[in-house]
């Protein structure tokens, strides 16, 4: 069964700019969650999707948005790129609803640099 | 406001010595807690994990004890192996509002086994 993938694996861009990810699930997988991961800090929860719905959201600024498709796939976009946007993004998926006691399966993640 | 703290940055450990890697957490709404481990340029990937009505969880090598008086909780891994350097990342859950989860981590700390 292939894991998930996340496009780009890497991604430079300047401030002012947008920029968006992309995230497969596993397949049957279909809740996908989003994290941003700084140097030194641990993973921060961005949100969570199930069945094209955003169900669970942490605290970061409305620049930050998602969707997720009919297949599971999902996206995040950030507008209006600063400095402190760059960081690894990693996404998870998992089969089951119980989010997040559930097993998360995580892709390698993007690397985003703003410059 | 770090609410899940890993104080420990790294810890060195000899292969087939026990390892214990410790999480201090202050919000009391937490409800279930897991561990993670990560390697470099992968994603992370679950271990083991506890819910609040637990003291103790045990998974082959891994055991995961949570003290709720103290904020407290560890992950023991004996004996401990060179596949086992790592970083571990301990993570928190809650429901902050309106069936809103949380899903707060710590910033990791990292294990080297010794041969």
């Amino acid at each position: 069964k292939a894991g998930v993938t996340q496009t780009p694996r890497y991604l430079i861009k300047t401030r002012g700019q947008q920029v968006t990810l992309s995230c497969s699930p596993i397949s049957g997988h279909r809740s996908v969650s989003w994290y941003q991961q700084t140097p030194g800090q641990g993973l921060q929860f961005l949100f969570e999707y199930f069945s094209e719905t955003q169900r669970n959201k942490g605290n970061f600024p409305g620049r930050f948005s998602g969707r997720q498709f009919s297949n599971s796939r999902s996206e995040m976009n950030v507008s209006t790129l600063e400095l402190g946007d760059s960081a690894l993004y990693l996404c998870a998926s998992s089969w089951a609803q119980r989010f997040p006691r559930n097993e998360q399966f995580f892709g390698p993640g993007t690397r985003l640099t703003v410059l | 406001d770090q609410q899940v703290k890993q104080n420990s940055p790294s810890l060195s450990v000899q292969e087939g010595r026990i390892s214990i890697l410790n999480c201090d957490y202050t919000n009391s709404m937490f409800d279930y807690f897991l561990w993670y481990k990560k390697y470099p340029a992968e994603g992370p990937t679950f271990l083991i994990s506890i819910s609040s009505i637990k003291d103790k969880n045990e998974d082959g090598r891994f055991t995961v004890f949570l003290n709720k008086s103290a904020k407290h909780l560890s992950l023991h891994i004996v004996p401990s192996q060179p596949g086992d350097s790592a970083v571990y990342f301990c993570a928190a859950t809650f429901n902050a509002m309106d069936s809103n989860y949380q899903l707060i981590w710590g910033a990791g700390t990292k294990l080297i086994i010794k041969p």
